[in-house]
């Protein structure tokens, strides 16, 4: 099972690129990183998700080395509604058991 | 297209009173969840269907919870009798398997008081 890290608490600025990074060292072959975000009284909303380099979507990019310990969710120039809980999830969605730890809580200043 | 659909949105009841929530999850999704969310921490997960059959509910207290997904669409959740450390938002999300993890979407939960 493999366990995941992140920073409880980050502040950034509008405007800016906020990057999270979530270790993540007992990763599994099978298993794919998946980042979901939570805004005050609202379930979870799926952001993206990928299994090795670079993934790209409409709202963010996800970031992960060769080794995979680690990724890195980037958000490109964040408003102040992307002031939320950001979760990193590892698993292969089968065997594994769904974890989403305490996540990091971001917080965009204007 | 509609979104997981949960009732009710707050409860409020005594403690040993027995309490039920409701889900109706994304048509033609055949996998639920229902988490738990205490304040300040990351949903935990209860139990795990796939259409009728329970597949995972190793976290889910079988002293005083219960869970049934009947026909493989909607589901409910009891909490028989509710304790004090009950109080938390109880969420329920469904999803189609995909690639890797599935991309779960979730309901706006139901907030649980018990006093």
């Amino acid at each position: 099972l493999a366990k995941t890290t992140q920073p409880i608490s980050m502040d950034s600025y509008e405007g800016q690129e906020v990057n999270i990074t979530c270790s993540h060292n007992n990763i599994a072959t099978n298993d794919y990183i998946t980042w979901y975000q939570q805004f005050p009284s609202q379930g979870p909303r799926f952001i993206i998700q990928g299994y090795k380099t670079k993934v790209t979507n409409e709202v963010a990019s996800l970031f992960i080395p060769a080794d995979r310990k680690s990724s890195t969710l980037s958000l490109p120039r964040v408003s102040l509604s992307d002031t939320a809980v950001y979760y990193c999830l590892v698993g292969d969605g089968r065997d594994d058991k769904i974890i989403f730890g305490k996540g990091t809580r971001l917080h965009i200043l204007p | 297209e509609a979104g997981v659909v949960q009732s009710p949105r707050y409860k409020i009841i005594e403690k040993k009173q027995p309490v039920a929530f409701w889900c109706n999850p994304i048509s033609g999704h055949n996998t639920l969840y229902w988490y738990l969310q205490n304040l300040g921490q990351g949903p935990e997960l209860l139990i795990r269907y796939e259409n009728e059959e329970a597949v995972d509910d190793s976290q889910l207290p079988k002293d005083r919870f219960s869970a049934e997904r009947l026909k493989g669409v909607d589901s409910t959740l009891k909490i028989q009798p509710a304790e004090l450390g009950d109080s938390a938002v109880y969420l329920c999300a469904s999803s189609t398997r995909l690639v890797g993890m599935d991309e779960q979407f979730f309901g706006p939960g139901t907030r649980l008081t018990v006093l």
